[in-house]
């Protein structure tokens, strides 16, 4: 079946760049998200990328994607410590019968030091 | 994107007893998704419900547990019935973006059984 795999925990100084990466498993993923959750909300969708693109910016957010290793990483440049939060990975792939899933990593705690 | 308000955010209830979550969208939507988020772990869909059919279970859900209802296009309840400790989780509910991408989740609702 399907699988996202996340590291769970990344911390860094305010102002850095944080890197958050994610590995996927299914091939016939269309759509790829981020997502935020900030402690005690629901999930904000942050940004997506199409499996046919290598890379998307948007403003102080960078997704790349390595359709060929399954590898997709979310960077935020200048890192704040409002960008404190847990950040899923989400897989949209068939999963047969006309159907479509939503899979999620089980999230990156990302702990910005100020 | 579509907005969802979800409630109650949070509740704590006695073994055994029963919890109805409700979500209202702010524009007509084919389909609306529940899913629950474990301690520590990812979001795990439990139900799509359709309006005007039953709602659809994920392996490992069933409807006696999680009853649905979905009575119109911008509504849907999830229940859990006969609540035992193991089902304290947040509980969240989603609607697709139609045509921007992505998924607009609820605010959740921190559900602990005591």
């Amino acid at each position: 079946g399907e699988d996202v795999e996340q590291s769970l925990f990344l911390s860094v100084r305010e102002g850095d760049s944080s890197v958050i990466n994610c590995t996927y498993t299914d091939s016939s993923s269309t759509y790829l998200y981020w997502y935020k959750q900030e402690p005690g909300a629901g999930l904000q969708l942050l940004t997506y990328i199409f499996s046919n693109m290598d890379m998307k910016q948007d403003q102080r957010l960078t997704v790349l994607l390595n359709k060929k290793d399954k590898h997709l990483s979310l960077r935020i440049a200048d890192t704040q410590t409002g960008d404190s939060a847990i950040y899923f990975c989400a897989e949209f792939a068939y999963s047969g019968a006309g159907s479509y899933q939503l899979t999620f990593g089980k999230g990156t705690k990302l702990s910005v030091i100020p | 994107s579509a907005v969802i308000s979800q409630k109650p955010s949070r509740d704590i209830c006695q073994r055994g007893t029963s919890l109805t979550i409700q979500c209202q969208v702010d524009s007509q939507v084919t389909m609306m998704f529940w899913y629950r988020q474990q301690p520590g772990q990812s979001l795990t869909l439990i139900a799509t419900a359709n309006q005007g059919s039953e709602a659809t279970y994920e392996s490992g859900f069933v409807i006696d547990k999680f009853p649905i209802s979905r009575p119109n296009l911008t509504f849907s309840t999830l229940t859990v019935s006969n609540m035992s400790p193991e089902d304290s989780s947040i509980y969240l509910c989603s609607v697709e973006n139609r045509g921007l991408g992505g998924y607009t989740f609820g605010s959740g609702t921190r559900l602990t059984v005591v």
